[in-house]
């Protein structure tokens, strides 16, 4: 089976505070992908990246970076949170088709 | 820029009965379309995927149907059960292997 594993579930974290959300895949798949679940919104996606060290910014990646230095991990990062990008994020990776996502982070920012 | 609309955002039906969901998308070069269920607290899998070259797909209980004259294409379950119960998100892309437009889901709810 393939595994999208996200190193947190749940994340309180205050205004201005630097936050990283981790993402693994175990299936050695090229691509990998944040988005970003709000109600009503639907999927949208911040960052992707096709390879290691490649980026690429999504439909809304203001506030965000991301990082990857190995082809297994791909990390987000909010350099200074927010209160509006409290949210539940997503991780996907994809070789090709159908993308296998993450359980999902569920960031409150206070 | 492209978009995708999704309808209802929400539907309930009665258990036994069917459902059906619907999309629209903008973009003609769209080629490719996947449907992911997402059961509440867990991660989004994808169910069905229809591709240009087909007019409709079936598995089991679920099908989907394109109309690529008109731009959408549905999901259709029959016979829904109360596991079927879940958030429904369509999506579009060129290809497979490009970057997904997506709906913004519908919630499902099976009444029993």
């Amino acid at each position: 089976d393939v595994k999208v594993t996200q190193s947190s579930r749940y994340l309180v974290k205050r205004t201005g505070e630097k936050v990283f959300l981790e993402c693994v895949q175990d299936m050695d798949h090229e691509n990998m992908f944040w988005y970003r679940q709000d109600p009503g919104l639907g999927l949208r996606l911040i960052y992707f990246s096709y390879d290691v060290k490649m980026k690429e910014k999504g439909d809304i990646p203001e506030g965000y970076s991301v990082s990857r230095e190995k082809k297994e991990r791909f990390s987000l990062i909010l350099e200074s949170a927010s209160t509006n990008q409290t949210s539940m994020y997503l991780c996907a990776s994809r070789r090709t088709g159908e993308l296998f996502f993450g359980e999902g982070s569920r960031l409150t920012v206070l | 820029g492209e978009n995708v609309e999704q309808h209802p955002s929400t539907l309930s039906v009665q258990e036994g009965d069917s459902a059906v969901i619907k999309c629209t998308y903008s973009d003609s070069a769209s080629n490719y379309f996947p449907w992911y269920k997402q059961e509440l607290g867990k991660r989004p899998q994808l169910i069905i995927d229809i591709r240009s070259n087909v007019g409709e797909k079936k598995d089991q209980r679920i099908a989907v149907t394109l109309n690529k004259t008109a731009k959408h294409f549905s999901l259709h379950i029959t016979e829904t059960q109360p596991e079927d119960s879940a958030v429904y998100f369509c999506a579009a892309s060129e290809d497979s292997n490009y970057q997904l437009i997506w709906g913004a889901g519908t919630k499902l709810i099976i009444k029993p």
